[in-house]
């Protein structure tokens, strides 16, 4: 069936690094997207999301963008702190879709 | 706003037992979702509720059940726990269908011995 996937299971970034967290997909019908972070112990919290009709979208500290062309996402987060550490996940949604896909997620570890 | 609140927060069950967990959302939501999240790994949709009076089975339904008691109450049911339903649930919901964001509730860590 149709799947969302991350590259990298684990990404170690020292602190005021950029980093980039990626994820492929594999459904051509989504339109949708949007990034999760999750921290130990709690809910996923949303952090920003992207139509289809974008390649970019910027928020703060955070930009995700979209390459339809090869169906990849990825988030970039700037000057990274110790508190973005977490797991990301990616997500996605179709057009006439009623519920989220969600991508196996990303440990993003940040190094004092 | 509370957001969304899910009760128990733990539960340790034995094989065969029943309960319900509790979910509500002060948020005005008309869709509500019930995950499945075991270690290591993303989220899995069990059921959801795209608006009151209506349910949906998700990707992995079996060996639950679900009841949406008002717009601000979605309940999941395990009449016979099993092991394998082991994991940290979570509920979410938000205001549409496609294009908006989940909310989510802190979780309830459920383990079945």
């Amino acid at each position: 069936g149709e799947s969302v996937g991350l590259h990298l299971p684990t990404l170690s970034v020292q602190e005021g690094d950029n980093s980039i967290i990626n994820c492929a997909y594999s459904n051509s019908a989504s339109d949708y997207f949007i990034w999760y972070k999750q921290e130990s112990g709690k809910g996923p919290q949303f952090i920003i999301d992207i139509r289809s009709n974008m390649d970019k979208r910027q928020g703060q500290r955070v930009t995700v963008l979209l390459n339809k062309t090869v169906k990849h996402l990825s988030l970039q987060i700037a000057a990274t702190q110790p508190g973005d550490s977490a797991v990301y996940f990616c997500a996605e949604e179709e057009t006439s879709g009623s519920r989220l896909t969600f991508g196996e997620g990303t440990q993003l570890t940040v190094n004092p | 706003n509370a957001g969304v609140t899910q009760t128990p927060k733990f539960q340790v069950l034995k094989t065969g037992q029943s309960m319900t967990l509790q979910c509500a959302q002060d948020m005005n939501h008309n869709s509500m979702y019930w995950y499945r999240q075991d270690p290591g790994m993303g989220l899995r949709l069990i059921y959801y509720s795209a608006s009151e009076g209506t349910t949906d089975k998700g990707e992995v339904p079996n060996g639950y059940n679900v009841s949406r008691l008002n717009k601000r109450e979605f309940s999941l049911r395990l009449e016979s726990a099993a092991p394998s339903q082991t994991s940290v649930y979570f509920c979410a919901s938000r205001w549409g269908g496609q294009g908006y964001e989940q909310y989510f509730g802190p979780g309830t860590r459920l383990t079945v011995t």
